[in-house]
């Protein structure tokens, strides 16, 4: 298996635009996460899904945010419209089931300018 | 321990010493413990985990103790090598939701 598999690895945009994010989970893998990184606050947890369901989406910072999972091979996570202090490294994460180890894949890194 | 901010504890190790992560966890009813390692340019990397009903697990050159009495987990690398060289997370786990602590950066030395 290929792992994780995030596109774009590195995304540039300017202040206003709409921005999206992709994910191909591991086959196979029932949960799906999307993090993002910054080196103030650390991992943060946006939102999960469980069998392509929205399980938990607290951690999302604001409605400018959205994700989906049209099907069990992908997910999209948006920005719109994108703001500079949204400028991270954004992780998508795949597990078998609760409580088991989540693999993540590479990284999207999002400048907003 | 658990911080937010701009700066990473680090912990240089020389290389061949066995190695030390120390992690203060935040919620008492966490019952599944990770360890990830991130190297640069990359996603997290799992490690090793210990469930609650657990204090202490072995890997390959690795083990986590967990002390519930005082929230405290630790990360333990025998024989560091320079591939060790990484940021170290714990992360604490609730209903599947796990919530990272802020990292170590280990640096290795000849």
């Amino acid at each position: 298996d290929a792992g994780v598999i995030q596109s774009p690895r590195h995304e540039v945009t300017e202040m206003g635009q709409e921005v999206t994010l992709r994910c191909k989970p591991i086959s196979g893998h029932d949960y799906l996460f999307w993090y993002r990184q910054t080196m103030m606050r650390g991992l943060e947890l946006l939102i999960y899904f469980n069998n392509n369901v929205p399980i938990d989406d607290s951690g999302m910072p604001e409605d400018r945010f959205s994700a989906k999972m049209p099907n069990a091979s992908f997910s999209t996570l948006k920005i719109q419209p994108s703001e500079p202090r949204d400028s991270a490294v954004y992780f998508c994460a795949s597990s078998l089931s609760l409580n088991n180890e989540q693999f993540f894949g590479p990284g999207t890194r999002l400048t907003v300018l | 321990g658990e911080s937010v901010g701009l700066h990473l504890p680090t912990l240089s190790v020389q290389e061949g010493d066995n190695s030390i992560i120390n992690c203060a966890y935040s919620n008492s009813a966490s019952d599944y413990f990770i360890w990830y390692k991130q190297e640069s340019g990359k996603g997290p990397q799992f490690i090793i985990d210990i469930r609650s009903n657990m204090d202490k697990r072995q890997g390959q050159r690795v083990t986590v103790l967990l002390n519930k009495t005082v929230k405290h987990l630790s990360l333990q690398i025998a024989a560091t090598q320079p591939g060790d060289s990484a940021v170290y997370f714990c992360a604490e786990g609730s209903w599947g939701k796990l919530q990272f602590g802020a990292g170590t950066q280990v640096v290795v030395t000849p």
